[in-house]
């Protein structure tokens, strides 16, 4: 089945530099891949996400590349800001219907 | 706003006792569901997946008779733990597809077990 990690487990930024996550996954077969912004004591949040078929999206701070040679994708954060402290997870899915298989989660946090 | 609301939001329960989670989709139809477990700064764990009109799927090592799941309708699956433990203390999350690949979160029940 399919197996992704993450890192780094936990990251501390100043505010205004950037911060970068890096996830791979197994399964040559995952054609999805979502990153979710959880704070304490909610549910995840999806932030971005992006499909097989490209190899970047951005959405204004945020941004996420993927290497489907090398089985990795990454999220970018830019101009960090201290409402940005959270956990965040990745995660890769195959098919609709299918769940996620979820990264182990990086711990942001961005000191001001 | 939410498309995934999940109540409650947090339970106390006495040890011995059984406690009922809802999960519904707000404005879409979901034939699928999933659950899922998180214990402290640890990542989400599949637990099972709710199926409309039929028997959920459970992950290996996920007690059938513990954690029951009933997807009665398209709006609504119900996880509930039965003759709940401390050690069944957790969050408990739950999440629906709304199209080909987007799924939606519910906010999380904390289920703390005297």
């Amino acid at each position: 089945g399919e197996n992704v990690e993450q890192h780094p487990s936990t990251l501390s930024v100043q505010e205004g530099d950037s911060a970068v996550i890096k996830c791979t996954y197994s399964d040559s077969a995952s054609n999805y891949f979502p990153w979710y912004k959880q704070e304490l004591g909610k549910g995840p949040q999806l932030i971005i996400d992006i499909r097989s078929n490209v190899g970047e999206k951005k959405d204004q701070r945020i941004a996420v590349t993927l290497n489907k040679t090398a089985k990795h994708f990454s999220l970018h954060i830019t101009e960090t800001q201290p409402e940005d402290s959270a956990v965040y997870f990745c995660a890769a899915s195959v098919t609709y219907g299918q769940n996620f298989v979820f990264g182990p989660g990086t711990r942001l946090s961005v000191l001001p | 706003g939410a498309v995934v609301s999940q109540h409650p939001s947090w339970v106390i329960c006495k040890s011995g006792t059984s406690v009922k989670i809802e999960c519904r989709s707000l404005d879409f139809q979901a034939t699928t569901m999933f659950w899922y477990r998180q214990f402290p700064k640890q990542s989400l764990m599949l637990m099972a997946t709710s199926n409309e009109g039929s028997k959920a799927t459970y992950e290996q090592g996920v007690e059938k008779d513990k954690f029951l799941i009933n997807h009665a309708s398209l709006t609504l699956s119900t996880l509930t733990v039965t003759s709940a433990h401390p050690e069944d203390s957790s969050f408990y999350i739950c999440s629906a597809p709304r199209d080909s690949f987007l799924q939606y979160f519910g906010a999380g029940t904390r289920l703390s077990v005297l």
